[in-house]
């Protein structure tokens, strides 16, 4: 089974709407950490937000913000009042911390997000 | 910015060749990985590094190698390469959970 599941084909939102993007995930391991990414076509990988899973709260950084549903294992991406520099791919990456390389991570086939004016 | 870099950006070998990557870790960082992402997909995990030993592998053969240096600097060696290296190369040095990439070096094999 793949770790992690990110199937929306892809995604338009108007600008300054919201928008949610879907992640799930598979691990038995107890402790791990979930992460979010942005890679516009320029390449570079932005880290956008972390989400331990002994987090109580849900994880929140400036105009993200990340649902985290530890019993449904999910771990969707808001992203709140949407800019034309939101358009990119974006991606959901799980770092399990029971295995041998502790800062491993593993990723999602991503997600096109593209903000419409 | 992230404070990670990479050199070079962007490279064209051809098939049989060798090439060295070279990654330098955000300040603070001990932890070096590299991930290789082919076109339309997510980075697949290479190797790591911590403290100049190699700590955890992904499914890669062994002429995909690499070092860490003293300073927690880095390269990704490749040997013999094949068409299906092309790809971006991306490291990614660690702290805490903070894991910040660097800019990657676009690989070109003809």
């Amino acid at each position: 089974a793949q770790k992690i599941t990110q199937t929306q084909p892809g995604m338009f939102v108007q600008e300054k709407e919201a928008v949610t993007l879907d992640c799930t995930y598979d691990t038995s391991d107890p402790s791990y950490g979930l992460f979010w990414y942005k890679q516009p076509s320029s390449g570079e990988m932005i880290f956008l937000i972390y989400q331990g899973s002994y987090d109580q709260q849900n994880a929140t950084e400036g105009r993200y913000s990340l649902n985290f549903q530890k019993a449904r294992k999910s771990a969707n991406l808001v992203i709140s009042a949407s800019q034309l520099g939101d358009s990119a791919m974006y991606f959901c990456a799980m770092r399990e911390d029971n295995t041998g390389a502790n800062s491993k991570l593993t990723f999602g086939k991503g997600i096109t997000l593209s903000v419409r004016p | 910015e992230t404070g990670v870099t990479q050199s070079p950006t962007h490279l064209i070998k051809t098939r049989g060749q060798q090439v060295t990557l070279r990654c330098s870790s955000q300040s603070g960082h001990n932890t070096v990985s590299w991930y290789q992402q082919a076109l339309g997909q997510g980075p697949q995990f290479i190797f790591q590094y911590y403290r100049e030993e190699e700590n955890g592998r992904g499914n890669f053969p062994p002429r995909f190698s690499g070092l860490q240096f003293p300073n927690y600097s880095s390269e990704l060696n490749v040997n013999a390469l094949e068409l299906d290296d092309s790809a971006l190369y991306l490291c990614a040095s660690s702290g805490n959970n903070e894991q910040f990439f660097g800019p990657g070096t676009r690989l070109t094999v003809l």
